[in-house]
């Protein structure tokens, strides 16, 4: 389809691994946004790119999570020596980059650190 | 800093019953924009409706309508003769067009309609 993609749909991993959670969003968008939703929460911005700059990444937690998009279109947060706190869903929506065009969110990546 | 408050945290309704989410926002700024979205039990946000600061003309699409009024700093949605597929969690987050412009969420209202 043309929506947004996000694999892998579900990940579970043990506290202290590595994860790469990988978004790909609707073609020809340039704005992309990850936010992480925890149980009954809203989304919490996590950071934004326009095209291949990291624009804004205030709501990363920690210097454990790392975003990129070296190319201007996939983007793959990464996050190192998970912890149980980690655990929520990731969302990663794309906008075409203007101020007043909605995002369009992909299914997300639900972890679960154990 | 910009703020939305959704204070209705979950509501629960008959097949068939009018129901209106509230959606309530704070920001400075003079020009910025509101959205819904559907959160349905899958997970996906799902666009509904965006409205402009500088536009208070409200619109009905079907069974939905939706009410801005930048006086009480609004932005309500009503569902009209709701429907099971109706249940979701709804979300109004907020947009500036400048300084922040990362759009802010609220917790989302969970409604569910019973059959």
């Amino acid at each position: 389809g043309a929506g947004v993609s996000q694999s892998p749909r579900y990940k579970v991993a043990k506290r202290g691994q590595d994860v790469a959670l990988r978004c790909d969003p609707i073609s020809g968008h340039v704005s992309l946004f990850w936010y992480q939703q925890a149980l009954g929460q809203g989304p919490e911005f996590l950071t934004y790119f326009q095209n291949e700059a990291q624009l804004d990444k205030s709501g990363l937690p920690s210097d454990r999570f790392f975003a990129e998009r070296p190319e201007g279109s996939v983007s793959t947060l990464k996050i190192q020596r998970t912890q149980q706190e980690d655990s929520a869903v990731y969302l990663c929506a794309s906008s075409s980059g203007q101020y007043n065009s909605p995002l369009h969110f992909g299914n997300g990546t639900r972890l679960t650190v154990t | 800093a910009q703020k939305v408050t959704q204070a209705q945290t979950e509501i629960s309704v008959v097949e068939k019953e009018d129901v209106t989410l509230d959606c309530v926002y704070e920001t400075r700024d003079t020009t910025y924009y509101l959205f819904w979205y559907k959160q349905p039990p899958s997970g996906e946000l799902v666009f509904l409706i965006r409205r402009n600061s500088f536009d208070e003309q409200n619109e009905i699409s079907g069974r939905y309508s939706w009410n801005f009024q930048k006086s009480t700093s609004s932005f309500n949605f009503t569902i009209t003769a709701s429907q099971v597929v109706d249940s979701a969690v709804y979300f109004c987050p907020l947009r500036l067009s400048g300084g922040s412009y990362i759009p802010t969420f609220g917790r989302g209202t969970s409604l569910i309609v019973h059959p």
